[in-house]
């Protein structure tokens, strides 16, 4: 059980072009998830904290009009980056977080590598 | 959540026990240790976690100190798949807290 999916694995788009990321728990409900991004031999940087029906939390220095966070139910939630450009690509990780008042580890989905040409 | 300092990176022989260790010297009383790895270029995968008391599941096991202020990951046998970089944790419990991530430690385990 707590599987996220995330699709698509890997996208190429020319600059200037958006780009939607979906996240989805397949078999549990999550009520808040979470996106970071990844740059080569680098950690994880949490951007952002998807909340749903609500609006996403965004880390200092995270642009909330370019990375678009939307959690429009308690199974799926996207981010699309906006008018995205070569600093843009990156390896982007989202995760999921079971509700209750103990948390056995998020679950994170597989990745999504995006180069921006 | 408190912060966490591991070794960059680590080497281990393939069949050996590997040995992780973490200081989380400002842990507070509630909160956890969580240890997960990040194989490349995938996404992070969940290891272990606990408060106080050691803990055993079928990938590894954790030690922490009875201080709390530090803990050790220990992969009993590592395979060449256990190559990755590990990641040290301390947060709250409960579904809706955000995990940063410190630097972790890349263990490279050889043949």
């Amino acid at each position: 059980g707590a599987v996220v999916s995330q699709h698509p694995s890997w996208v190429i788009c020319k600059s200037g072009t958006s780009v939607k990321i979906e996240c989805r728990s397949l078999d549990f409900q999550a009520t808040t998830m979470f996106w970071y991004r990844q740059f080569p031999k680098q950690s994880l940087m949490l951007m952002a904290t998807s909340n749903e029906g609500s609006k996403a939390t965004y880390e200092q220095g995270v642009e909330k009009d370019k990375f678009l966070i939307n959690h429009a139910s308690l199974t799926l939630s996207t981010l699309t980056v906006t008018s995205a450009h070569p600093e843009d690509s990156s390896f982007y990780i989202c995760s999921a977080g079971r509700g209750g008042p103990h948390n056995y580890g998020y679950t994170f989905g597989s990745g999504t590598r995006l180069t921006v040409v | 959540d408190a912060k966490t300092t591991q070794p960059p990176s680590m080497d281990c022989a393939e069949g050996r026990a590997a040995n992780l260790p973490c200081n989380h010297s400002t842990i507070s009383g509630n909160e956890y240790v969580y240890w997960y790895r990040q194989i490349h270029s995938q996404g992070p995968q969940y290891i272990i976690h606990g408060l106080k008391n050691n803990e055993t599941n079928e990938m590894a096991s954790l030690i922490i100190t009875e201080d709390r202020k530090s803990s050790t990951l220990i992969l009993p046998h590592a395979t060449l798949r256990d190559t990755a970089v590990y990641y040290c944790i301390v947060r709250l419990s409960g579904g809706y807290q955000k995990v940063t991530f410190g630097t972790g430690t890349k263990l490279q385990v050889i043949p």
